[in-house]
This record gives C-alpha cells, sequence and structure tokens, in this order.
C-alpha cells in the first residue's frame, strides 16, 4: 500500500458545481496534513493545512479523519481557476526520516465553462 | 519580499554528465528541501539541508548530494547523469518545521 494515496482523475466538473476529493495515509501516527495546489508545468503552492477539527477558507473546506485515515478537500461553487492539480502532503512524526514530508500522485481537476 | 528562487530555470546535459542546481530561499527561512518530479508525477523527496547538514534524506542514490551555505542557500549536485534523471527539480525552502514554499524549479533534460 501506497503511503499517501490520491485518485488520480482527472475530475471534470462544470462551473459552479461542488467537487471532493480523498487523500488516504498508511501511517497512523502522522501528524500534519496538508493540501498544495500545483498549475501545469509551474511549482506547487501550499493552499491550506488540515486541522484535526477540519478548517474552512472561503470556499474551501478541509477535513481530516483520523480513524479512517483519509484527509478531504471540498471545493464549492468551482471556478474555471480552479483547474489545476491537487495535492495532497502528509508529514510523518517522530525523529529524522519519519519527519519528512510524503506527497501523494495529486488528483487532476478540469473545470469547465 | 523575494520568494525562493532557483537556477537556472532550464538545462540539457548529456548523458553521463554532471549537473548543479541552485536555491535561494524566501527570506527568514532556514531549510531548504529538494525534490524531483517527474511529468506527471507528485514530487519525490530527495533530501533536506538545515545548519549546513544534511537532515533527512529520500530514497535516492549517491549520485545526488547536495550542499547547505552559511546563508542558506543550497546547492543539488547530480553525478553521471541517467536519462531518468529527467525532471522538474524544485527546491522548498521553510522555517524549521512550518510549511515549505516551493521555487520555480529548475526543468532538466537529459538527452
Amino acid at each position: 500500500r501506497k503511503e499517501v494515496e490520491q485518485d488520480p482523475g482527472p475530475f471534470n466538473v462544470p462551473e459552479g458545481a461542488t467537487v471532493a476529493f480523498n487523500c488516504t495515509y498508511s501511517n497512523s501516527a502522522s501528524q500534519s496534513f496538508f493540501w498544495y495546489r500545483q498549475d501545469c508545468r509551474k511549482e506547487p503552492k501550499l493552499l491550506m493545512s488540515v486541522y484535526s477539527s477540519g478548517n474552512e477558507d472561503g470556499r474551501f473546506t478541509a477535513q481530516l479523519n483520523r480513524a479512517s485515515q483519509y484527509i478531504s478537500l471540498l471545493i464549492r461553487d468551482s471556478k474555471l481557476s480552479d483547474s489545476a492539480t491537487y495535492l495532497c502532503v502528509v508529514k510523518g512524526s517522530g525523529a529524522g526520516n519519519n519527519r519528512k514530508l510524503i506527497w501523494g500522485l495529486g488528483t487532476s481537476l478540469a473545470v469547465n465553462p | 519580499d523575494a520568494g525562493v528562487t532557483q537556477s537556472p530555470t532550464h538545462l540539457i546535459k548529456t548523458r553521463g554528465q554532471q549537473v548543479t542546481l541552485r536555491c535561494s530561499p524566501k527570506s527568514g527561512h532556514d531549510t531548504v528541501s529538494w525534490y524531483q518530479q517527474a511529468l506527471g508525477q507528485g514530487p519525490q523527496f530527495i533530501f533536506q539541508y538545515y545548519e549546513e547538514e544534511e537532515r533527512q534524506r529520500g530514497n535516492f542514490p549517491d549520485r545526488f548530494s547536495g550542499h547547505q551555505f552559511p546563508n542558506y542557500s543550497s546547492e543539488l549536485n547530480v553525478n553521471a547523469l541517467l536519462l531518468g534523471d529527467s525532471a522538474l527539480y524544485l527546491c522548498a525552502s521553510s522555517r524549521t518545521e512550518y510549511e515549505q514554499y516551493f521555487g520555480p524549479g529548475t526543468r532538466l533534460t537529459v538527452t
């Protein structure tokens, strides 16, 4: 089983739709979780951290389910500019290499007019 | 405030050659991480530098080495290049354990 798994998509949705992505992780001791966004041929950019209580930033909502070991990202009222690849990132606990970031392969989203 | 910068932006090398990529972190950041991203894949962690020492390392061979300077800038060196080393090389800086910010990357093509 991969350490971090995402559905690669692509997700094709119309403008205004609500879309949700899930990401599962294998290490139950993982401590920190992030969603990054990456546009084609550009560098990843931090979209939001994921907190235990869930957090919202405008149209974006992130949630963590420790029992089932997954995080989710919900995008409401999709815009054309939301088209990108969304990368799930998990940070381990402990010392040394256990604390490195593990990246998913990303989920591709295309928002259509 | 300048963000993370990387140089060069593009590079073409032949098999067997050596390459050095450079990264300047965001102001105030002391930790630099390097990633390799192949087309259609997520970033793969190469290593991380803090206080001029390699603190963590991913599953990359010894052909990949690095260095961090007192001003926190960093270099990634790859020896004996293989075709499979063709990728986007990303540098990310952070302030110790906080979120990482990425540079625009160096696109390396090995022919």
